[in-house]
C-alpha cells in the first residue's frame, strides 16, 4: 500500500519568511495529493491540493509542487504569519482509496 | 459544500462501557466512509474503511470486534468502541467519500474520547 513520508517534523520560521514542507510517496498509482492544516482538537482543513496531471498550483501565499518522477511533493508558504502556526499534513491516494497521511509538521511562526 | 456531521464532539466514559460515534453526510451520499484515530501529537491513522451495505475492512492491528463499524445507509456510518479502556482514549474522526470538494473527501469534526 501507499506510504507517505513527511519532513521536517517541526519547523520554526520568523514571521515574513517562507516555510517549505516536503513529502514523498511510494505508490506510483497515487494521483491526488492534498495538504491539510490542523489546529489542536479540530478537524483537518484542506488548504490546497494537486492532482498528478499538474506540476504546480498556487493559491495566494500557498503553493504546492509535484514531481511525479521522483514521487515527491512540497508545500510552500510565503510571507508567513503567526496564524499560519499549526500542524500541517500531506496525504496521497489513488481512486477512492483512503487518504494516507504523512506524520505531520508542526509549524511555528515567530513574531 | 459537502458537510459531514460527527457526534458527539466529546465523550467521557468509564472503563468497560461502550461508546457510539456517528457520522452523517448532510448533503451528499457517502459511498465510502473512512475512520481514523489520532493520538496526541501524532498523525491520522486509518482504522477501517466501510462501504454502504458491506462489512468494514479493518487495517492491520485494529480489532474488528472492539471497533464495530456500521454503514447501513449512504448518509450514516457509526463507530462503536466496545468495552472501552483508557488506552482507547483518542481523537476519532471520520472522512466521507462522495462529496464534491477536496478530492471527494469530507472530514467530520472529530470526537474526543476519554476513557476513565
Amino acid at each position: 500500500g501507499e506510504n507517505v513520508e513527511q519532513h521536517p517534523s517541526t519547523l520554526s520560521v520568523q514571521e515574513g519568511d517562507s516555510a517549505v514542507i516536503k513529502c514523498t510517496y511510494s505508490d506510483s498509482a497515487s494521483n491526488y495529493f492534498p495538504w491539510y492544516k490542523q489546529e489542536l482538537g479540530k478537524r483537518p482543513q484542506l488548504i490546497i491540493d494537486i492532482r498528478s496531471n499538474v506540476g504546480e498550483k498556487k493559491d495566494q501565499r500557498i503553493a504546492v509542487t509535484l514531481n511525479k518522477t521522483a514521487k515527491h511533493f512540497s508545500l510552500h508558504i510565503t510571507e508567513t504569519q503567526p496564524e499560519d502556526s499549526a500542524v500541517y499534513f500531506c496525504a496521497a491516494r489513488g481512486g477512492n482509496t483512503p487518504l494516507v497521511f504523512g506524520k505531520g509538521t508542526r509549524l511555528s511562526v515567530i513574531a | 459544500g459537502a458537510v459531514v456531521s460527527q457526534h458527539p464532539s466529546r465523550v467521557i466514559c468509564k472503563s468497560g462501557t461502550s461508546v457510539k460515534i456517528e457520522c452523517r453526510s448532510l448533503d451528499f451520499q457517502a459511498t465510502t466512509m473512512f475512520w481514523y484515530r489520532q493520538f496526541p501529537k501524532q498523525s491520522l491513522m486509518l482504522m477501517a474503511t466501510s462501504n454502504e451495505g458491506s462489512k468494514a475492512t479493518y487495517e492491520q492491528g485494529v480489532e474488528k470486534d472492539k471497533f464495530l463499524i456500521n454503514h447501513a445507509s449512504l448518509t450514516l456510518s457509526t463507530l462503536t468502541v466496545t468495552s472501552a479502556h483508557p488506552e482507547d482514549s483518542s481523537f476519532y474522526i471520520c472522512s466521507a467519500y462522495g462529496g464534491g470538494g477536496g478530492g471527494g473527501y469530507t472530514f467530520g469534526s472529530g470526537t474526543r474520547l476519554t476513557v476513565v
